[in-house]
């Protein structure tokens, strides 16, 4: 079955840097989705980037998609206090398959 | 902006007795889902469901678990005989097309004793 699997499973960063995070699956996808997830709080859907894409940007957020390798990067540059969170790749399948699998997310501390 | 919301937030049971989850997703989503988080491990999906059937479940989903729509706002699931293993945050979702973003709601931490 697909998986998304983060790395680093943490990161701490300094307020204004650059916050890297990386996912890997196991087989084809439909698309991929970023979600975050704050402590005790639902997920909050992010990003979709689809499996014909290679980048996408939304505000602060930029997601890139290499099929051939079957990962993903999310960027979030200039970060702040507020982005401090777990973040989490989901990935969908083909044939009508629209559950969302997802990684163990990576868990991303923006020290003020 | 609409959200989906469940109740209750916090529920505590003992085990083999049923509970309920309730959540009312967003109004014009047709896309419904359950997913479970046990602490520490990975978001898991449990069923989906469209036009009032379900339309793909996991293996997590057994006999003992079962989903309805009773009306046109709720969305609601059942575990007849809860085990311990059974303790975990669950997750409503729902989406307006199947194949784009899932709105989650807050969650319902069921414990079970």
């Amino acid at each position: 079955s697909q998986q998304g699997e983060e790395d680093p499973q943490a990161l701490s960063i300094q307020e204004g840097e650059n916050a890297t995070m990386n996912c890997s699956y196991k087989t084809s996808i439909n698309n991929l989705q970023w979600y975050r997830q704050n402590s005790g709080r639902g997920l909050v859907h992010l990003i979709l980037i689809r499996s014909n894409e290679r980048e996408k940007h939304s505000g602060r957020l930029r997601v890139t998609l290499d099929t051939s390798k079957k990962s993903s990067s999310l960027l979030i540059t200039a970060s702040r206090a507020a982005d401090t969170a777990s973040y989490f790749c989901a990935t969908t399948g083909g044939a009508g398959s629209y559950q969302l699998t997802f990684g163990k997310g990576t868990k991303l501390s923006v020290i003020p | 902006e609409p959200e989906v919301t469940q109740t209750p937030s916090h529920q505590v049971t003992q085990m083999g007795q049923e509970v309920i989850l309730r959540c009312v997703p967003i109004s014009n989503h047709l896309y419904f889902y359950w997913y479970r988080q046990i602490l520490g491990q990975k978001v898991e999906f449990l069923v989906s469901f469209y036009n009032n059937e379900i339309s793909e479940k996991s293996e997590i989903f057994d006999d003992q678990f079962s989903v309805e729509r009773p009306d046109g706002s709720n969305f609601t699931l059942k575990i007849r005989s809860t085990k311990l293993e059974d303790s975990a945050m669950y997750f409503c979702a729902s989406g307006q097309e199947s194949n784009q973003p899932q709105h989650f709601g807050d969650g319902t931490r069921l414990s079970i004793l």
